[in-house]
């Protein structure tokens, strides 16, 4: 069974702080790796995706990937109100297999 | 702007009803689509793979009789919920990769906006 686990949360951080986000999987032959945003009755919205191991930025998102750990992590600096919702981490075990795997996603909180 | 579109994006229907939700990439060809379920505070699960032209690939656990899917064309893949029940009121979600090329390779999966079905 592969499977992607992710701390269900909530987590409550305050306006301008560093939330920090975890997600670890089972499948060692994962390739892929995505952080998904989802608002309360809305569809998931692509915030990263990261391919190698160590960190890769786009603005205030950090992605971490440690293959050897099996460890993904997403960091939101500066953190907004509107960062406020679900954050879904997903797996694609190769790049021939176009399947999925998500967690069942962390609650984020920001604290005005 | 959106690349993936689902309609309808909520549908009330009886019990025993059938309701179908379409799922259109707009500037692309998808030869696969994706459908997810998402019940409340789970998250998504998927449910079959639509390949255009051939027959769906289902997960194990769902009912291919019920959950009908016919990819009829590259930008167009339909979900048909057969004999709707109370306990099928969920949110449906549909997700295309752009294969092509033409997008950088980070772009990945869109995502329809979903559909939330209410069977009453």
């Amino acid at each position: 069974q592969k499977e992607v686990e992710q701390n269900s949360g909530p987590l409550s951080v305050p306006e301008g702080a560093i939330a920090s986000l975890n997600c670890t999987y089972s499948d060692r032959g994962s390739q892929s790796f995505f952080w998904y945003r989802q608002y309360s009755g809305k569809s998931p919205e692509l915030i990263m995706s990261i391919y190698s191991n160590g960190d890769k930025e786009d603005g205030r998102f950090t992605a971490q990937l440690n293959k050897a750990s099996q460890y993904v992590s997403l960091l939101i600096r500066d953190s907004q109100p509107s960062d406020s919702a679900t954050y879904l981490c997903a797996v694609r075990a190769d790049f021939g297999n176009e399947k999925l795997t998500f967690g069942t996603g962390t609650r984020l909180t920001i604290i005005p | 702007g959106a690349v993936v579109s689902q309609h309808p994006s909520w549908v009330i229907c009886k019990s025993g009803t059938s309701v179908k939700i379409e799922c259109r990439s707009l500037d692309f060809q998808a030869t696969t689509m994706f459908w997810y379920r998402q019940f409340p505070k789970q998250s998504l699960m998927l449910m079959a793979t639509s390949n255009e032209g051939s027959k769906a690939t289902y997960e194990q656990g769902v009912e291919k009789d019920k959950f009908l899917i016919n990819h009829a064309s590259l930008t167009l893949s339909t979900l048909t919920v057969t004999s709707a029940h109370p306990e099928d009121s969920s949110f449906y979600i549909c997700s295309a990769r752009d294969a092509s090329g033409r997008r950088p390779r980070n772009t990945e999966a869109f995502f329809g906006q979903g559909t939330r079905l209410t069977v009453v």
